[in-house]
């Protein structure tokens, strides 16, 4: 079945540090790539996504392209903040023929900024 | 504003209660989602509903029941079948289901039994 892979944390920088969090994916079809965000105690929030190869999502400083052809979808950010610091998850979609969106997610990756 | 709400923030439960957490959405969307998070695991898929008055079982529904008889609420019960409970739930929503449409999530209830 579909899957993704995340690099494991925690990720530890330096605020200003450049930032990337590797993702793979397995799909069978043409899936939708996200990125969300879940801060402390918090639900998660999407970050970006992209919905076809080659596609660039962005959102507050942070970019990812959607590579088919390695299939890949690498968040990174030039210069990170402690603001930053939270759990970052990939995920795609899954579209079944029903038209049910399933969100297959990786196991998340935490990032800590430190001043 | 719209969004998500669940209800309670924090939970205790007894071994052999069943709980029942809260999820409304005032986003007038048509697909709500009830999620499992545990530590060191992505999110696993509980239940879903794409429409009022009918749902599907998600990956790992064993132990859950759902009803979803208004639009805006979706509430999950956990009963006491299921063996390892303790964990943080996310109820998430989004448009007429299709892949291009993102989902939006509740701020989740951590449930702990003791």
């Amino acid at each position: 079945g579909d899957s993704v892979t995340q690099m494991e944390g925690p990720v530890t920088l330096s605020e200003e540090a450049f930032l990337t969090i590797n993702c793979t994916y397995t799909a069978t079809g043409y899936p939708s790539l996200f990125w969300y965000v879940q801060y402390p105690g918090e639900g998660l929030q999407l970050l970006l996504k992209a919905t076809k190869a080659d596609d660039k999502g962005s959102n507050k400083g942070f970019e990812a392209t959607y590579r088919k052809e390695t299939t890949s979808f690498h968040l990174e950010k030039g210069s990170v903040q402690v603001s930053d610091s939270a759990v970052y998850f990939c995920a795609l979609s899954d579209r079944k023929n029903t038209g049910f969106q399933k969100l297959v997610f990786g196991t998340g990756t935490r990032l800590l900024v430190s001043p | 504003d719209g969004g998500i709400t669940q209800s309670p923030k924090y939970l205790f439960r007894k071994e052999g209660q069943n709980v029942t957490l809260s999820c409304e959405q005032n986003l007038n969307h048509d697909a709500m989602y009830w999620y499992r998070q545990d530590p060191g695991q992505g999110l696993r898929l509980i239940y879903y509903s794409q429409i009022v008055n009918d749902f599907q079982k998600g990956d790992i529904a064993e132990g859950y029941s759902v009803s979803r008889e208004k639009k805006e609420s979706f509430p999950l019960t956990v009963t006491s079948a299921q063996k390892n409970p303790t964990a943080f739930y996310l109820c998430a929503s989004s448009r007429p289901s299709g892949a291009y449409n993102e989902q939006f999530f509740g701020p989740g209830t951590r449930l702990t039994v003791l």
